[in-house]
């Protein structure tokens, strides 16, 4: 298995306060994702990274900002988190971008938002 | 942007039996359609992919087709098994963008 570390697993916030998770690779890919997986919605793109300080927004990206410092480290922050974000977060990483390899992804963070 | 639909959303097969998920895609242009598995509260794990300049391709129980000209796509697991219960997601990617379809929740009766 890919190595790659969400944390935290879970956690459960208070709307209106900023909420970081992290994902951290070992495998030295240069392309990382942030899907959140909602019931009837499947995996939706929200940001990803083609490089240290390089990212792009996804389909769902209104309300998250990302940060990538280090080719390993890929960060997603809610800033002022909403119940509309309790959802459960994959990162994933590839070799090369969407169209060339697969995608494989961390364990997840459910996050709920209360 | 490409949109990815999944048919049936749910399938229930018995044990033995042959179960088979088709996808369509919108984006003539898409090239590579991979499939991914995903257990209850587990993470999804590619089980198969495709490329468009191939027309099936099988790995021991599973195979996936392709039929560029309808823009479908279809998942054939044979001889099931329960361990094959799960969420079975398809993707297509055109233009370096993957998109997936809702997911199939396949339910093997032992």
């Amino acid at each position: 298995d890919a190595g790659i570390t969400q944390s935290p697993r879970h956690k459960v916030t208070e709307t209106g306060t900023p909420v970081t998770l992290r994902c951290h690779q070992t495998e030295n890919h240069r392309y990382m994702y942030w899907y959140r997986q909602d019931p009837g919605h499947g995996l939706r793109l929200i940001h990803y990274s083609y490089g240290v300080k390089d990212t792009d927004k996804g389909e769902v990206s209104d309300g998250y900002s990302v940060s990538r410092s280090k080719t390993e480290d890929f960060l997603l922050t809610l800033e002022s988190a909403t119940s509309s974000q309790t959802s459960v977060y994959f990162c994933a990483i590839s070799e090369v971008g969407q169209g060339g390899s697969p995608l494989h992804f961390g364990n997840g963070t459910r996050l709920t938002v209360t | 942007g490409e949109n990815v639909e999944q048919h049936p959303s749910t399938l229930s097969v018995q044990e033995g039996d042959s179960a088979v998920i088709k996808c369509t895609y919108s984006d003539s242009a898409s090239n590579y359609f991979p499939w991914y598995k995903q257990e209850l509260g587990k993470r999804p794990q590619l089980i198969i992919d495709i490329r468009s300049n191939v027309g099936e391709k099988k790995d021991q129980r599973i195979a996936v087709t392709l039929n560029k000209t309808a823009k479908h796509f279809s998942l054939h697991i044979t001889e099931t098994q329960p361990e094959d219960s799960a969420v079975y997601f398809c993707a297509a990617s055109g233009n370096n963008r993957l998109a997936f379809g809702k997911g199939n929740q396949v339910v093997v009766i032992p």
